[in-house]
């Protein structure tokens, strides 16, 4: 079945280590996206990234770096920048510019101690 | 400022009684609208979407909502909740810049008690 996967499910790191977070698409879409999700806070746009070499910052990319070197990944690295990284981080991918069709993955609780 | 605004933080519903969960938007012009459910600890799930059109929509598992231009509004509806039905519900939209990513409120928390 087509999918998004995010590895691992639960993450943890000690403060002061960078950490990269797996999200992988076997759907072929051309643009993928993370979110982070903090209590009452909804999700928020971390990064995005429409064709692969390419992607933009979201609203909240202080402290991650994102790459898309192959269309089917889309990795996010939490740096030590990050001031708060304990979160859920979600992905997700759509198909086209013209589709609003969304996949999510099943998301990686990150947690830093 | 572009917004998706959901008032009520949490609600609690009896099992079988009728739900409705709010959304107002702030866009300058229509945006293309959704509600997705989650589960604690699980990715999101698409119960319906507006684009266009009958401005009620129907959706999975029951749900459906009415687009309200008028009232910048997108209001959440079923007639009869289920337990199963307990879990965060998000509205988002597609303002049309930033990717096309998906812009979500903060969330709503249903609970349901017996």
């Amino acid at each position: 079945d087509g999918g998004i996967t995010q590895s691992p499910k639960y993450l943890f790191r000690k403060e002061g280590q960078n950490v990269t977070l797996s999200c992988e698409q076997n759907l072929n879409h051309d643009a993928m996206y993370w979110y982070r999700q903090d209590p009452g806070q909804g999700l928020r746009l971390i990064y995005y990234s429409q064709i692969v070499n390419d992607f933009q910052k979201g609203d909240i990319a202080e402290g991650y770096s994102v790459s898309r070197e192959k269309k089917e990944s889309f990795p996010l690295t939490v740096t030590s920048a990050q001031k708060n990284p304990t979160a859920f981080y979600l992905c997700a991918a759509r198909s086209g510019q013209n589709s609003y069709g969304y996949t999510f993955g099943s998301g990686t609780r990150l947690t830093v101690v | 400022a572009q917004s998706v605004t959901q008032p009520d933080i949490h609600i609690t519903v009896s099992e079988g009684a009728s739900l409705e969960l709010r959304c107002n938007y702030s866009y300058g012009a229509t945006p293309y609208l959704f509600w997705y459910v989650q589960s604690p600890g699980q990715g999101l799930q698409l119960l319906l979407k507006y684009f266009s059109g009958d401005t009620l929509v129907q959706g999975i598992k029951g749900f459906e909502a009415e687009f309200k231009r008028s009232q910048s509004s997108f209001n959440l509806r079923k007639p009869s909740v289920h337990w199963s039905d307990a879990a965060e519900y998000f509205c988002a939209v597609v303002p049309g810049d930033s990717g096309y990513a998906l812009n979500f409120g903060k969330g709503t928390s249903l609970l349901v008690t017996p």
